[in-house]
């Protein structure tokens, strides 16, 4: 089976600071990993996905991550924040083998909240 | 826009009743998911169809049922309902099944 678990419901930062919203994961198998972004009202937006190769991710909007495998995380980072930057952030993880049909795992979520 | 829709936005129904929630993917993915998102449970993975066959079964109660049309959208039915059912129960599809999912904006069910 596997899980996610996202360290921090709520994380604040002010506007030009450094983003990080950690994650880390249990699967038994090479997971393939994900962040989305919701934004209220709205469905999940995918960021970034890591599924083989190279180990740092760069996504939309100035994100990025890195699959660490020995800690077992893939901490999402952006190194200014911006006002719209402020939403939820799910991390999910699904089982990357071929015939597992690709269902996502997610994380509690952990809201951004961004201060002028 | 992530040219997954979903009807209708919102829900609002009495215990003990049934509603069908109803999901067009993007043109062209074989692929559709269901997804409830509560306080409570966080956003979990309900069940998924491949080209109109069961692929992938999550936490789904035994009262929730889904099927996925030839024309390849999809309706989640939810029968019997509680209160606790209530939830934003998003829809996702995909190409194939391993590749990226897109997101519908939800279905908000609220019972009363």
């Amino acid at each position: 089976a596997q899980s996610v678990t996202q360290l921090g419901s709520h994380v604040s930062v002010s506007e030009g600071a450094l983003v990080l919203l950690r994650c880390n994961y249990s699967s038994s198998v090479p997971p393939y990993l994900f962040w989305y972004v919701q934004y209220p009202n709205q469905g999940l937006q995918l960021l970034l996905k890591y599924t083989t190769g190279a180990t740092l991710v760069k996504g939309i909007n100035g994100f990025e991550a890195e699959f660490k495998k020995s800690e077992t995380s893939f901490h999402l980072t952006k190194p200014s924040a911006h006002m719209s930057d402020a939403a939820e952030y799910f991390c999910a993880v699904s089982d990357a083998a071929a015939n597992a049909g690709n269902m996502l795992t997610f994380g509690g979520g952990t809201r951004l909240m961004v201060k002028p | 826009d992530s040219g997954v829709t979903q009807t209708p936005k919102h829900l609002i129904t009495a215990t003990g009743q049934r509603v069908t929630l109803r999901c067009s993917p993007r043109s062209g993915d074989l692929s559709v998911y269901w997804y409830q998102q509560s306080l409570d449970q966080g956003l979990q993975f309900l069940i998924q169809y491949y080209n109109g066959e069961e692929r992938a079964k999550g936490n789904i109660l035994e009262r929730f049922s889904a099927q996925q049309f030839p024309d390849l959208h999809s309706e989640l039915n939810l029968s019997s309902l509680e209160l606790g059912d209530s939830a934003l129960y998003f829809c996702a599809s995909s190409v194939d099944f391993a590749q990226n999912q897109y997101f519908g904006p939800g279905t908000r069910l609220l019972v009363l």
